[in-house]
């Protein structure tokens, strides 16, 4: 049973540009979250996802990122016209069951912009 | 916020000795559950506890919780230099949030 699955590993991009993340849960795991880590920091919450449906973005800023958890295929974070403060390690979880039940994290994926 | 804050933020130790990290939270909680991150890694569920526990043990883990004091406490016995993580806790609400997390230093 493969763990949750995020690519790229490593994503350069100039500002201005796009970055897409994705993230395939663990199998049978319908909750997706999507958290961001700065450097010597914790991990802040963005958003959580169940199929299709977005629970929770009270963590997501308002403009320029979007999350989506189609029926088919993984969860994608979206980032449009990137900014250097966007620069960080993002972090997709997953779960069975609503968020008061361990999460299964994925290795990240190391955004910068340049 | 029920976001949980670690203490101490560092912690070095030497192998063998035992260490203790400590989280405190804000509001009433469900379950806290304590995680580790090794360096650019993702993190890695350790142990939940839930509101009407106490304590539990999972191997060298020991985690307590004092609701009435809405702290936590992880206590690693016997350290090892594997154990060298940041290590994290997580309370409920709809969503898990974390504290800033302890960085442990486990010195051979």
């Amino acid at each position: 049973n493969a763990g949750v699955m995020q690519n790229p590993r490593h994503l350069v991009r100039r500002r201005g540009q796009e970055a897409r993340l994705r993230c395939s849960p663990m199998k049978g795991h319908s909750h997706v979250y999507w958290y961001r880590q700065l450097p010597e920091e914790g991990l802040k919450f963005m958003v959580y996802l169940q199929k299709e449906n977005i629970i929770d973005e009270s963590g997501m800023p308002k403009e320029r990122f979007s999350a989506e958890f189609p029926k088919e295929g993984p969860s994608i974070l979206r980032i449009q016209q990137v900014v250097r403060g966007d620069s960080a390690a993002y972090f997709c979880a997953s779960s069975t069951d609503r968020g008061d039940e361990k999460l299964f994290f994925g290795s990240g994926t190391q955004l910068s912009v340049l | 916020s029920q976001q949980g804050e670690e203490d101490p933020q560092a912690l070095s130790i030497q192998e063998g000795e035992n260490a203790t990290m400590n989280c405190s939270y804000k509001t009433s909680i469900n379950n806290l559950q304590w995680y580790r991150q090794n360096s650019g890694r993702g993190l890695v569920h350790l142990i939940l506890i839930r509101s009407n526990e106490r304590e539990k043990h999972s191997g060298r883990l020991r985690v307590t919780l004092d609701t009435s004091k809405k702290s936590s406490s992880l206590l690693i016995t016997a350290s090892r230099a594997a154990d060298t993580a940041s290590y994290f806790c997580a309370t409920d609400a709809e969503k898990l949030v974390f504290g800033k997390g302890t960085k442990l230093t486990v010195n051979p």
